[in-house]
């Protein structure tokens, strides 16, 4: 079925410095969202993108987040600077226009140290 | 805000028991409601969804039928097997063109006994 790609799987990285999250959706897919998940909880919505722009964002989608798709290349999650609640394993997805239904990738595991 | 509450935490089954996660949502209108189910080590795929009420949604054994005056859309399977472990997630979005946000449940550990 259809994929949707994280890249990469596990990032180490030290408080303060800025980390980039990779997501390849599937391709005929327009809408684009983040999730956070940490251990052991439920997953919780960060962020949902269409047509270049942010449609909604939750109160976890703080300052220091920010999304974007260059020229229809990885949707991208960075973050700068990183804080050690940041911490968590990160899930993309995507959809069509049409279909409500999300495909997720296999999440991104994030720890700020 | 919308929100979906699963009660059971954790739920520890033999094989061919009888399993019911109860799901109940708060939210306006009328919300497309969805099973995901979660593997280790993966992202949450979807079971299967409902978007009208009284409606049945059903995949591999596992159904759940869409009540707008509980407010519920609680899973049940007649006969779950070892390979049925894994994290239930019930959820909601609003119905298309508005369906920014899909909201989760807390999620629900089943473990089934060989």
């Amino acid at each position: 079925g259809p994929k949707v790609l994280q890249i990469p799987s596990h990032q180490i990285i030290d408080m303060g410095q800025m980390v980039t999250l990779n997501c390849d959706p599937v391709s005929n897919h327009l809408y684009f969202y983040w999730y956070k998940q940490i251990l052991g909880q439920q997953m919780e919505f960060l962020v949902n993108f269409y047509n270049g722009k942010v449609m909604e964002k939750s109160k976890l989608f703080k300052d220091q987040f920010s999304v974007e798709r260059p020229d229809g290349s990885y949707f991208t999650l960075k973050i700068q600077p990183t804080a050690l609640e940041d911490s968590a394993v990160y899930f993309c997805a995507s959809r069509t226009v049409s279909n409500e239904r999300l495909f997720f990738g296999h999440g991104t595991k994030l720890s700020v140290l | 805000g919308d929100s979906v509450t699963q009660t059971e935490g954790q739920v520890a089954l033999s094989e061919e028991d009888f399993l019911t996660i109860h799901c109940n949502y708060s939210a306006s209108g009328y919300p497309t409601l969805f099973w995901y189910v979660q593997y280790p080590g993966e992202g949450p795929q979807l079971l299967f969804r409902a978007s009208r009420d009284k409606e049945k949604g059903s995949s591999r054994g596992f159904e759940a039928t869409y009540d707008k005056g509980t407010t519920s859309f609680h899973l049940r399977k007649a006969s779950v097997q070892e390979s049925d472990s894994a994290v239930y997630y019930c959820a909601l979005s609003g119905p298309l063109p508005n369906t920014n946000k899909v909201v989760f449940g807390t999620g629900t550990r089943l473990q089934v006994l060989p």
